[in-house]
């Protein structure tokens, strides 16, 4: 069974706090590291695709890092805002798939 | 930018009935997934295609089938409703792993989602 794990499964913080989850994924057969934003009542969006191991990528104050030896990617997000909430996917593709294998999400509440 | 466009945002539906998801795509992507998200159980994938008249199981087939006749659209079927199809569907659309350009690291693109009740 292929599985995508994501922690913690939600995170209430306050407004201007730093924050960063987790999401680990199989190690063998890596071919992608998917992060997606999904706020209510929208669709879910793509924040970063990571295909090297010790990628790190950034968007504003989010930003994101790989590891595919351990099979473990952070997200982190700089000074939370209120329109950060939102639950945060993560999704893992190996090689020679189409497929996409998502964890549970992380359900980010940011406290004004 | 893309546009994944679901047919309906809410639908209510009685016990037995066939029921329809529509999902149009505009970018010529070669795959679509149809995936349903319930609480705790994040998403799962129901059914994807990666060709017209393409198409392969995912993780909960049961009681669904697709349809796949043109490449901007995929359709979602629930031949007999039943309560437990309740749920919120969600339809993606992504380029092909295999072809030219630098494709490893695209996306799949969402629509907003059909939230469906079976009464």
């Amino acid at each position: 069974i292929l599985n995508v794990e994501q922690s913690p499964q939600s995170l209430h913080v306050q407004e201007g706090d730093s924050t960063n989850f987790t999401c680990s994924f199989p190690s063998s057969n890596f071919y992608a590291l998917h992060w997606y934003r999904w706020e209510t009542a929208k669709s879910p969006e793509a924040l970063f695709v990571m295909t090297l191991n010790g990628d790190e990528k950034k968007k504003g104050r989010i930003s994101a890092t790989l590891n595919t030896k351990e099979g473990y990617s952070y997200l982190y997000i700089k000074g939370s805002q209120p329109e950060d909430s939102a639950t945060y996917l993560c999704a893992w593709k190996e090689g020679g798939s189409e497929k996409l294998v998502f964890g549970k999400g992380t359900k980010l509440t940011v406290n004004p | 930018d893309v546009k994944v466009t679901q047919s309906s945002r809410y639908l209510v539906k009685r016990t037995g009935e066939k029921v329809f998801l529509e999902c149009v795509q505009d970018m010529d992507h070669e795959n679509m997934f149809w995936y349903r998200q319930d609480p705790g159980l994040g998403l799962r994938l129901i059914y994807f295609s990666y060709d017209v008249k393409m198409k392969e199981k995912g993780d909960i087939p049961e009681g669904y089938s697709v349809s796949r006749e043109k490449k901007e659209r995929f359709s979602l079927i629930l031949e007999s409703a039943s309560t437990n199809q309740t749920s919120m569907y969600l339809c993606a659309s992504s380029l092909s792993v295999i072809g030219p350009g630098h494709r490893r690291g695209q996306p799949q693109h969402f629509g907003d989602g059909t939230r469906l009740s079976i009464l």
